[in-house]
């Protein structure tokens, strides 16, 4: 079954601190793999996508890794902001004439002052 | 902005009404799609549109119908909804992946908020 799993559910940290969001992935066949940010109440926003080949790709202070061997993928947020406080929701892409993808259920950032 | 706008932002309906939410894209993409969002859950694909034709329909109760008349506009239209269709639902938009491209991005609009009382 395809399966996008995210750890932690949750994260508190202060602002300007550094922190590391985690997703694995059961999916086949697959394409790429996405970092989408969503503010509540809003539709997600893309940060990065990478393809197997890709091992980490940034925008900003965010950086994505990718590792298609364990399927494993982080997605680091550097010197963090206020307006960082979202969800950030780990996507994997299936091969296919549209956009197949699966989603994790996402990690719900609190940044405090 | 994305370029992916929908109508209305929230929307309050009982179960024996019937509305339509309007999703529009001036991207120029080929693919449209709806998504249903709970509470604390991931993301579950409803429907899909290619080159305006419907390509997939996952499992989504006849209750929910959509219609996509052109591929600028995607409608899903709502009658006798139940409580628990309560949630954000989504449209997105992309290209097609056709061969030699591997990355298309998705672009979702803001969401309509729904509430079925």
């Amino acid at each position: 079954k395809n399966q996008v799993e995210q750890s932690p559910q949750s994260l508190i940290i202060l602002e300007g601190k550094n922190c590391t969001l985690q997703c694995n992935y059961t999916v086949s066949p697959f394409s790429n793999l996405r970092w989408y940010k969503q503010d509540t109440g809003r539709g997600p926003v893309s940060l990065t996508i990478m393809t197997f080949s890709e091992n980490t790709k940034s925008n900003g202070r965010y950086t994505a890794t990718l590792d298609a061997d364990t399927k494993q993928s982080s997605l680091h947020i550097t010197a963090s902001q206020l307006s960082d406080s979202a969800s950030y929701i780990c996507v994997v892409g299936l091969s296919g004439g549209y956009n197949k993808l699966i989603f994790g259920a996402g990690t719900r950032l609190a940044v405090h002052p | 902005e994305t370029g992916v706008t929908q109508t209305p932002r929230h929307l309050v309906m009982g179960m024996t009404n019937k509305k339509s939410l309007k999703c529009e894209q001036h991207l120029g993409h080929n693919a449209m799609y709806w998504y249903k969002q709970s509470a604390k859950k991931p993301l579950e694909l409803m429907f899909v549109y290619s080159l305006e034709e419907r390509v997939e329909n996952n499992s989504v109760p006849s209750r929910f119908s959509p219609e996509c008349p052109n591929s600028s506009h995607l409608f899903l239209h709502l009658h006798t909804l139940q409580p628990e269709d309560s949630a954000l639902y989504l449209c997105a938009s992309s290209h097609l992946i056709l061969r030699g491209r591997v990355n298309t991005e998705a672009f979702f609009g803001q969401g309509t908020r729904l509430t079925v009382v």
